[in-house]
C-alpha cells in the first residue's frame, strides 16, 4: 500500500510566486516525514524534516495530522528552486514518495 | 557528502550478464542501503544492511543479491542483467542509529542493452 503520496509529477510556477508540493501519508501512529531534493547532477540531501520545524532554503513544510499531509512551502520561488523533490515517510525504513518536479518559470 | 562514493559511476553491459556495484563509506556508519531511481516510480528500495554480513531484501529485490563483508562496502549484484535493470542505482547510508536522516552516494548510471 503507498504510505506516502505526492500527487504532482511536475510543477511548473513563475519565479517569484509561491511554492507548495504536495505530500500525503496512510498512517495511524505519529510519522516521521522528510523532504528530500535532487538538483540537476547532484546527489539526493535532506531538505527537512518534521521533527527539527526548521527552515532551510526558505522551505518549510507542517504536519499536519487531521490532514495527513506534509506540504512543502516557500512563499517566493526562486530559479535555483528548479530541481526533483520527494517526500519520505519513516516506516521500519524510510519509505519515498514518487518525487514532483518542480520547474521555475523566469 | 558523508564520505560515500560509488562506482562505477556510469555502466553499459548486456542482457544475461553479470553486474555488481560497489558503495563505499568512510565513516564508519551501520546502516547502508541500495535504491533504484526511475521516472514514474520515485527512489525504490532494493536491499538494506544493518551490519556486517547482515542484510535484508527491500521493495524491488527480485533479480539483485548484496554482500557486505566489511563495514565500509556493500555490494549490489545483479545475477543475470535484464533491460528492466537499466536504472540509476543509489546507495545511502544512515546518519545516526537514533535518527532515519539518509545521506546518499552520488549514484550509477546502469544501462542494460
Amino acid at each position: 500500500a503507498q504510505r506516502v503520496t505526492q500527487p504532482e509529477k511536475l510543477l511548473s510556477v513563475f519565479k517569484g510566486a509561491p511554492v507548495e508540493l504536495k505530500c500525503n501519508y496512510s498512517y495511524s501512529g505519529s510519522p516521521e516525514l522528510f523532504w528530500y531534493v535532487q538538483y540537476s547532477r547532484q546527489r539526493l540531501q535532506l531538505l527537512l524534516r518534521h521533527i527539527s520545524r526548521e527552515s532551510i532554503k526558505g522551505f518549510t513544510a507542517d504536519l499536519n495530522k487531521g490532514e495527513t499531509s506534509f506540504h512543502l512551502k516557500k512563499p517566493f520561488a526562486q530559479e535555483e528552486d528548479s530541481a526533483m523533490y520527494y517526500c519520505a515517510f519513516r516506516d521500519d525504513k524510510i519509505i519515498f514518495g514518487k518525487g514532483t518536479r518542480l520547474h521555475i518559470l523566469p | 557528502d558523508a564520505g560515500i562514493t560509488q562506482s562505477p559511476r556510469h555502466k553499459v553491459t548486456e542482457t544475461g550478464t553479470p553486474v555488481t556495484l560497489r558503495c563505499h563509506q568512510t565513516e564508519n556508519h551501520r546502516y547502508m542501503y541500495w535504491y533504484r531511481q526511475d521516472p514514474g516510480h520515485g527512489l525504490r528500495l532494493i536491499h538494506y544492511s544493518y551490519g556486517v554480513k547482515d542484510t535484508d531484501k527491500g521493495e524491488v529485490s527480485d533479480g539483485y543479491s548484496v554482500s557486505r563483508s566489511k563495514t565500509e562496502d556493500f555490494l549490489l549484484t545483479l545475477e543475470s542483467a535484464t533491460s528492466s535493470q537499466t536504472s540509476v542505482y543509489f546507495c545511502a547510508i544512515r546518519g545516526t542509529a537514533s535518527s532515519y536522516e539518509q545521506y546518499f552516494g552520488p549514484g550509477t548510471r546502469l544501462t542494460v542493452t
